[in-house]
C-alpha cells in the first residue's frame, strides 16, 4: 500500500494569510506515461463529506475558489490556500489513486489564530 | 452532478452483518465511466477507502477488509450496495459512498450515515 504522509498535523493561521500543508506519498504517483500526478485534495467540515479541492495534484476543481492551490510532483506535494478566511477552517487530506488500494493522508486540521 | 444517498441500519450488533445501500440519482449506475465506492471514518479519525464496483459486477476492495465485505450493483434501481460480516467495534464509522473514474479521485460523495456497532 501506498502510505500518504501529511504535516503538520494542525496549523492555526491568522485570516488572511497563508496556510501551507505537506503530503509525501511512500511511493511514487508520478506516471510516466502521461506526466500526471495521481493525487487529490479534499477539504472536510464538520459534519460534512470530504470535497474534491484538486486533482492531478495541481487541478482546481470546478467552483473551487483559486486561493487553493496544488503544487509538487511525484512524491512530495503541497496544498497552499493563499490567504486563508473564516470559511476555510477544516480538515484537509490528500489521496493517491495511483494505485489500489486507494489511500488517505491523515489529515490536517485548520484553524484560525 | 451525481448525487448518492447512503441508507441503512444505524445500529448492528458485534458478529452481526453490515449491510448498506447507496441510491445514485442525477446519474446511473450503469455509467460506463464511473466506478462506484465506499469509504468510512470512524468517529474523529481520518479515511479508509473500503472497495468499488463497476455496472458489470466487477469489484475491487481494500485487502485488508477482502475476507468480510462483499459489494454489490443493481442497475435496475441505480443502487449499489456493501455487506460487512462479523462487525466489531471498530467497524463503527460514518460510511460514505463516492463516485470516480477508475483512475481518478472521488469526486462527489453521499451525506454519509453512521453506523455503529454496538449490542
Amino acid at each position: 500500500d501506498i502510505v500518504m504522509t501529511q504535516s503538520p498535523d494542525s496549523l492555526a493561521v491568522s485570516l488572511g494569510e497563508r496556510a501551507t500543508i505537506n503530503c509525501k506519498s511512500s511511493q511514487n504517483v508520478l506516471s510516466r506515461s502521461n506526466n500526471n500526478n495521481y493525487l487529490a485534495w479534499y477539504q472536510q467540515k464538520p459534519g460534512q463529506p470530504p470535497k474534491l479541492l484538486i486533482y492531478w495534484a495541481s487541478t482546481r476543481e470546478s467552483g473551487v475558489p483559486d486561493r487553493f492551490s496544488g503544487s509538487g510532483s511525484a512524491t512530495d506535494f503541497t496544498l497552499t490556500i493563499s490567504s486563508l478566511q473564516a470559511e476555510d477552517v477544516a480538515i484537509y487530506y490528500c489521496q493517491q489513486y495511483y494505485s489500489f488500494p486507494r489511500t488517505f493522508g491523515q489529515g490536517t486540521k485548520v484553524e484560525i489564530k | 452532478q451525481v448525487r448518492l444517498q447512503e441508507s441503512g441500519p444505524g445500529l448492528v450488533k458485534p458478529s452481526e452483518t453490515l449491510s448498506l445501500t447507496c441510491t445514485v440519482s442525477g446519474g446511473s449506475v450503469s455509467s460506463t465511466s464511473h466506478f462506484w465506492s465506499w469509504i468510512r471514518q470512524p468517529p474523529g479519525k481520518g479515511l479508509e477507502w473500503i472497495g468499488y464496483i463497476f455496472h458489470s459486477g466487477s469489484t475491487n476492495s481494500n485487502p485488508s477488509l477482502k475476507s468480510r465485505l462483499a459489494i454489490s450493483v443493481d442497475t435496475s434501481k441505480d443502487h449499489f450496495s456493501l455487506t460487512l460480516t462479523s462487525v466489531t467495534a471498530a467497524d463503527t464509522a460514518v460510511y460514505y459512498c463516492a463516485s470516480h473514474m477508475l483512475y481518478g479521485p472521488f469526486d462527489s460523495w453521499g451525506q454519509g450515515t453512521l453506523v455503529t456497532v454496538s449490542s
